[in-house]
């Protein structure tokens, strides 16, 4: 069966220190995979979707961006976190030919 | 673009009383839709979709949605809601033949004793 992980769980991080958050899936190939932003009272906004290697899609510009590098592997990050860069950040995949998406757990960021 | 309307923020029940969640969507083509539900600090779990076909789907924990097309809305139910049914629940749609997902803002399903 297909898994998804996610992490770190928690994070804290300092203004203008880097990101990395990392995603990978497993039991499946040639996934699409998200990165969405859950603030509080605003649901989920999608930040990126990658549809293979190198592939990435930007829904909003920001001081965030994605990698794929490998076929089963989202990574999330950025040079200089900001303050509005606080929030719930979720991974999840569904199959190349599939409209459902999974979910990891998620990765609770905070910057102070 | 499509876009997806949780008129309610918040809806408080009674364990046991009967809940609806209302989901309204805008598209000018066939979509797919979708009901997740988010325990706190959680990813979100499926809950039912609505592909093609019947228009009343089942999903789990007895959650069941009805897609009507005339009204744009994906309604969700559950004749008797228990405590461990406390959670954000969010509507989504895609358009067919594509993968991306829009939300809608989130209902938070509260029930108390």
């Amino acid at each position: 069966s297909q898994t998804i992980h996610q992490w770190p769980a928690t994070l804290v991080q300092p203004v203008g220190s880097p990101l990395s958050l990392e995603c990978t899936v497993e039991g499946t190939s040639n996934p699409n995979l998200y990165w969405y932003r859950q603030a509080a009272g605003r649901g989920l906004q999608l930040l990126f979707y990658s549809v293979g290697i190198g592939q990435i899609s930007s829904e909003v510009p920001q001081n965030l961006s994605a990698s794929r590098p490998q076929d089963r592997q989202f990574i999330l990050s950025s040079k200089k976190l900001l303050l509005s860069d606080s929030g719930f950040y979720l991974c999840a995949w569904s199959s190349d030919r599939g409209n459902i998406q999974y979910f990891g757990a998620g990765t609770r960021l905070s910057v102070l | 673009a499509q876009s997806v309307t949780q008129l309610d923020s918040q809806v408080p029940v009674f364990e046991e009383a009967p809940v609806e969640l209302r989901c309204n969507y805008s598209s000018s083509v066939s979509v797919y839709l979708f009901w997740y539900v988010q325990y706190p600090n959680q990813g979100l779990q499926l809950l039912l979709k609505y592909l093609s076909g019947s228009t009343l789907v089942k999903g789990i924990n007895g959650f069941e949605a009805e897609f009507n097309k005339s009204q744009t809305s994906f309604h969700l139910r559950k004749p008797s809601v228990h405590i461990s049914d406390t959670a954000e629940y969010f509507c989504a749609v895609s358009l067919s033949g594509y993968s991306t997902l829009t939300f809608g803002k989130g209902t938070m399903l509260l029930v108390s004793p």
